[in-house]
């Protein structure tokens, strides 16, 4: 149980575009879902805590507008980044805490995301 | 501003050993900790929660918290190569798993 989807599980674009990036809990509803990025050999850093239902709430230093997310129900959340630019490239990692259980979250497999 | 500190190593052990991992956290008010491992190019996974002061074991993983001294550490019995990773410590200021702050980890590598 407790498993998390991510897709794509990688990304190659083109400065400027704009990327999605689903995030799903398959055998669970997750009331709150979080997406994390990490740059190679860094720890993973929150980006923003999303509420199904409600608008997400960001880091400090997150631009929301460049980092759209969605979380139009209780299994799937979307990041979407806009416009994007080679400095944008990171490893994305979604987590999910369930609704019967938020002792912890579960984490996704990673959606790496290369921008040229 | 809430800081979880962890030494980057690399840990070496020899295969069989004990590794012994530590976290720091700054924020008093802390209230569940989360050790999870990560694999090179994978992300975390959970390997133990821990919400009391004192220890809790599971398999080879023992998990010891102290919340005076804002400590918390993870240690492995019997390592083996496959445990070789980066640990991850986790801090929440919840009892419940929401708004992590993760420490930069530790990577552990187990020499056969």
């Amino acid at each position: 149980g407790a498993v998390v989807s991510q897709h794509p599980s990688r990304v190659i674009c083109k400065s400027g575009t704009s990327v999605k990036i689903e995030c799903r809990s398959l055998d669970f509803q997750a009331t709150t879902m979080f997406w994390y990025r990490q740059f190679p050999k860094q720890s993973l850093m929150l980006m923003a805590t999303s509420n199904e239902g409600s608008k997400a709430t960001y880091e400090q230093g997150v631009e929301k507008d460049k980092f759209l997310i969605n979380h139009a129900s209780l299994t799937l959340s979307t990041l979407t980044v806009t416009s994007a630019h080679p400095e944008d490239s990171s490893f994305y990692i979604c987590s999910a805490a369930p609704r019967t259980d938020q002792e912890t979250q579960y984490f996704g497999p990673g959606t790496r995301l290369l921008v040229l | 501003q809430k800081e979880v500190e962890q030494n980057s190593g690399p840990l070496s052990v020899p295969e069989g050993a004990i590794a012994s991992l530590n976290c720091t956290y700054s924020d008093r008010g802390s209230q569940s900790f989360f050790w999870y491992r990560q694999y090179s190019g994978k992300s975390p996974e959970l390997i133990m929660s821990i919400y009391s002061n004192g220890d809790k074991e599971d398999g080879r993983f023992t998990a010891q918290l102290n919340k005076a001294s804002q400590y918390v550490s993870l240690l492995i019995r019997d390592s083996q190569p496959s445990d070789s990773a980066t640990y991850l410590c986790a801090v929440s200021l919840f009892s419940y798993g929401q708004n992590f702050v993760f420490g930069p980890g530790t990577r552990l590598s187990v020499l056969p």
